[in-house]
């Protein structure tokens, strides 16, 4: 079982949708959680990270984590073109190793 | 702007030919770190380091090393690149302790293709 999962997609979804991201997660020690934005041949950037359970919103952007289910979400309201990228879903192990998911890929079409 | 730089972003290079990749950051961060991406595929770490501390991965094939002459700079060095090599590699870097530490940055990649 990997330590982090993600649904690779792609999902498409018209400009102006709600688009919800998810991924789960194997370790329940797992304490931060992060969001990464790959555009196409680019490195990744860090989007939001959040420590144990809880929401974080910056603007459009809501991060979500619950721990008694080892989920994490992520929400983008009013989706723009823009945000057409792939989105990684990471933690940090025990040995301070960060662990990816396999990015979904999303495409916002206007 | 402080960033983290990799050049070439784009290499060719044929079966078996050794090849570099370099990285170079203007963050000042103690931790500089390798990656392999391949396509649709989550990074994968390959090692790491932790100022001139170099820590290799369990399953990072020998075929790949890595060089660190300073604080700024890091190679990757693959001696005998394999058709299974073709990939993004990305550079990153991060600096544990401060505010933000589990922040890595990375750089914007090199496209490996082996011919």
């Amino acid at each position: 079982q990997k330590e982090v999962e993600q649904d690779p997609g792609p999902l498409s979804v018209p400009e102006g949708a709600i688009v919800s991201l998810n991924c789960t997660y194997s370790n329940s020690a797992f304490q931060y959680f992060m969001w990464y934005r790959q555009y196409s041949r680019k490195g990744p950037e860090l989007l939001m990270y959040t420590y144990s359970s809880g929401n974080k919103e910056d603007g459009r952007f809501t991060a979500q984590v619950d721990k008694s289910s080892k989920y994490i979400s992520l929400f983008i309201r009013d989706s723009q073109p823009s945000d057409s990228a792939t989105y990684l879903c990471a933690s940090y192990n025990q040995g301070g190793k960060l662990i990816f998911g396999q990015g979904t890929e999303l495409s916002v079409k206007p | 702007d402080a960033m983290v730089i990799q050049n070439p972003r784009y290499q060719v290079t044929q079966f078996g030919k050794p090849v570099t990749l370099s990285c170079s950051q203007t963050l000042n961060h103690n931790v500089m770190y390798w990656y392999q991406q391949k396509s649709s595929q989550a990074p994968k770490l390959l090692f790491h380091y932790y100022d001139k501390d170099f820590n290799n991965e369990a399953d990072t094939p020998d075929n790949f090393q890595s060089r660190r002459p300073n604080t700024s700079f890091c190679f990757l060095d693959i001696r005998s690149p394999g058709l299974g090599d073709a990939a993004m590699y990305l550079c990153a870097t991060s600096s544990p302790g401060l505010a933000g530490a589990y922040e890595q940055f990375f750089g914007p990649g090199t496209r490996l293709t082996v011919l």
